[in-house]
């Protein structure tokens, strides 16, 4: 059974790197047909998706946060991570990474969610 | 703040058939794309119920049901449990974003 885990630092400074890595158990990184996924939720807001890496497609970010993440995978350490640059307290959150499974929807080929981490607070202060 | 609409809270006996609405738009769940329910309980990793709108992934008992009419879903829960007491969100991919977009969760109690 895949097993997802997030690590990183839970405190972060105003400015800097958040750096957040998935460590995946069961399953293999490199099996190109699933999205690998970070997806956040602010204390009391609702969730919101960060990004995805496709081993077909390449990345695809949330449009909001573009120009400050980067999602990459480590094949040798059978990972993947997330970078956030320039942080405020609005990146204060809990942060999840998941496992895309592919099937065919309507109209073309969808993803469902079929593992996630337990998700990793992460605070934004100085 | 989410971009799907869902009640805050829902409520029902043991033994009971609860729904829970998930409202979107002509961008997101009636542009087509399917509707995904999730199980969600503090300190757990989330768990997924139902995606392409009524499919079940294994494991998950039949007393879930999810069903799709316009921009706007439902979750069924029949034979309500005590261990069914969790949030529930939903989840449909959103032609704007290029990417899912989440409700903003229910949370059911089971009286």
């Amino acid at each position: 059974q895949l097993q997802l885990q997030e690590s990183g630092s839970g405190l972060v400074r105003p400015s800097q790197t958040l750096s957040l890595t998935c460590a995946v158990s069961g399953g293999s990184v490199s099996r190109g047909a699933y999205s690998w996924t970070w997806i956040r939720q602010p204390l009391g807001r609702g969730l919101e998706w960060i990004g995805d890496f496709y081993h077909s497609a390449g990345t695809y970010y949330n449009p909001s946060l573009r120009s400050r993440v980067t999602i990459s995978l480590d094949r040798s350490r059978n990972r993947f991570s997330l970078q956030l640059t320039s942080v405020s307290a609005a990146d204060t959150a809990v942060y999840f990474c998941a496992r895309g499974e592919p099937y065919v929807g309507d109209y073309a080929t969808e993803y469902y969610f079929s593992s996630w981490g337990q998700g990793l607070p992460v605070t934004v202060s100085s | 703040q989410s971009v799907l609409t869902q009640p805050p809270s829902v409520s029902g006996a043991p033994g009971q058939r609860v729904t829970i609405s998930c409202s979107g738009t002509s961008s997101n769940i009636g542009a087509g794309y399917g509707v995904q329910w999730y199980k969600n309980l503090p300190g757990a990793a989330p768990k997924v119920l139902i995606y392409g709108n009524t499919k079940r992934p294994s494991g998950v008992p039949d007393r879930f049901s999810g069903s799709k009419s316009g921009t706007s879903a439902s979750l069924a829960i029949t034979g309500l449990q005590a261990d069914d007491e969790a949030e529930y969100f939903c989840l449909s991919y959103d032609t704007g974003l290029s990417g899912p977009v989440f409700g903003g969760g229910t949370k059911l109690t089971v009286l």
